[in-house]
């Protein structure tokens, strides 16, 4: 299984700064399958972010994803009262099961 | 707009039984493949079960195999996760999460999630 390891655990930013979030696999992600999501209490995983670096329907351009192999990142360059949520990534490669990250969490500061 | 409605959640003993149901509307149902996917207090989410188009081919996390089946009924838009032998740590949020593409290996990944519904399981 492939293990996904999100790194900080909390970011604290105020609105308007640039928030990058890592996301570190322990084997290679094949085809760079691997998606972000934004998730807040109460509310449905919304898709931001499939095969690395597309965006999903609908996600604002300030939602940007990059990386290959094990190593990927997703940056909102200028952050919105709205983005404040968890944000998780997940891999859907050859490797079964499928996997996700532990989150990572974008407070205000 | 695509929507996904679970329902069939609620507290149960260890060893018992339960019937998750996920309704879904908004697409071609049985084009997709369907995906389970669980939250237990603390823990970060577990990929449990899959469900491919209309072949119904499914997959079955280590955790769950031989006790939970993952079924379809393509004419009426539903999928199904019959869970038995139930124990405390299947104790968790339980999503339905709908597919991007027919099958639920080799990049076959997920898009939309409904809201969950949740299995407490205790004495």
């Amino acid at each position: 299984e492939i293990v996904l390891t999100q790194s900080p655990g909390t970011l604290s930013l105020s609105p308007g700064e640039r928030a990058t979030l890592s996301c570190r696999a322990s084997q290679s992600v094949s085809g760079s399958h691997l998606a972000w999501y934004q998730h807040k209490p109460g509310h449905a995983p919304r898709l931001l972010i499939y095969g690395a670096s597309s965006r999903a329907t609908g996600i604002p351009d300030r939602f940007s994803g990059s990386g290959s192999g094990t190593d990927f990142t997703l940056t909102i360059s200028r952050l919105e009262p709205e983005d404040f949520a968890v944000y998780f990534c997940h891999q859907y490669g050859d490797s079964l099961p499928q996997s996700f990250g532990q989150g990572t969490k974008v407070e205000i500061k | 707009e695509v929507q996904l409605v679970e329902s069939g959640g609620g507290l149960v003993q260890p060893g018992g039984s339960l019937r998750l149901s996920c309704s879904a509307s908004g697409f071609t149902f049985s084009n997709y493949a369907m995906h389970w996917v669980r939250q237990a207090p603390g823990k970060r989410l577990e990929y449990i079960s899959a469900i491919s188009d209309n072949r119904g081919i499914t997959y079955y996390a280590d955790s769950v195999k031989g006790r939970f089946t993952v079924s379809r009924d393509n004419s009426n838009n539903t999928l199904f996760l019959q869970m038995s032998s139930l124990k405390n740590e299947d104790t968790a949020l339980y999503y339905c999460v709908k597919g991007t593409t027919s099958t639920f290996w080799s990049g076959g990944g997920m898009d939309v999630w409904g809201q969950g519904t949740t299995v407490t399981v205790s004495s």
